[in-house]
């Protein structure tokens, strides 16, 4: 149990385009999901907290018109990253809460490998 | 001064070896404490998860903490080059609050 998908895995575009990652609870339920970038050798950085049904909560220094997020249901959030740049490119790994739990893990997804030439 | 403090490493051990792992934290307030373990280019995967001071055991691995000192550890008993990864800690306040991360340590066990 509790396993979280993303797709894709890798995805290579060119500057300027956007890209879409998807975050989905397979077997649970996930009312909070995060989106995290990691650089290289590097532990998470935490980007966003989303809500289903209500506006994603951003770190500061996050732009929150860049980096798009939209948790339309309880086992799926999505990470839109616009006009991308090549600085950009990073390792985006989302996690979700299982809202039936009372304990508060989060489970991570395997992450999706971001490269803008 | 950082809320979660974690020794990068590297740290490299023989085959059989015992592995400690740890952090220390500077908010007394945090409540539940996590270790999660992290292969190259995949997402963290959660190895134990603890409330409250006092050791967990789960097959190899053990999680202590010690809320009076602020500091926890995870230990690998007859350590596998499978252990091989990057071992990150993680602690919150309570179920509803963020994650804060260690900056997660690099482990290679040797065969």
């Amino acid at each position: 149990g509790a396993v979280v998908s993303q797709h894709p895995s890798w995805v290579i575009c060119k500057s300027g385009t956007s890209v879409k990652i998807e975050c989905r609870s397979l077997d649970f339920q996930a009312t909070t999901m995060f989106w995290y970038r990691q650089f290289p050798k590097q532990s998470l950085m935490l980007m966003a907290t989303s809500n289903e049904g209500s506006k994603a909560t951003y770190e500061q220094g996050v732009e929150k018109d860049k980096f798009l997020i939209n948790h339309a249901s309880l086992t799926l959030s999505t990470l839109t990253v616009t006009s991308a740049h090549p600085e950009d490119s990073s390792f985006y790994i989302c996690s979700a809460r299982d809202a039936q739990r009372g304990s508060g893990e989060q489970f991570f997804g395997p992450g999706t490998r971001l490269t803008v030439l | 001064q950082k809320e979660v403090e974690q020794d990068p490493g590297p740290l490299s051990v023989p085959e059989g070896a015992i592995v400690s792992l740890n952090c220390t934290y500077s908010n007394s307030a945090f409540q539940y404490f996590m270790w999660y373990r992290q292969y190259s280019r995949k997402g963290p995967e959660l190895l134990m998860y603890t409330y409250s001071s006092g050791n967990k055991e789960d097959g190899r691995f053990t999680a202590q903490v010690d809320k009076s000192s602020k500091y926890i550890s995870l230990f690998i008993r007859d350590s596998q080059p499978s252990d091989s990864a990057t071992y990150l800690c993680a602690m919150n306040l309570n179920t509803g609050n963020q994650f804060y991360f260690g900056t997660g340590t690099s482990l290679t066990v040797i065969p």
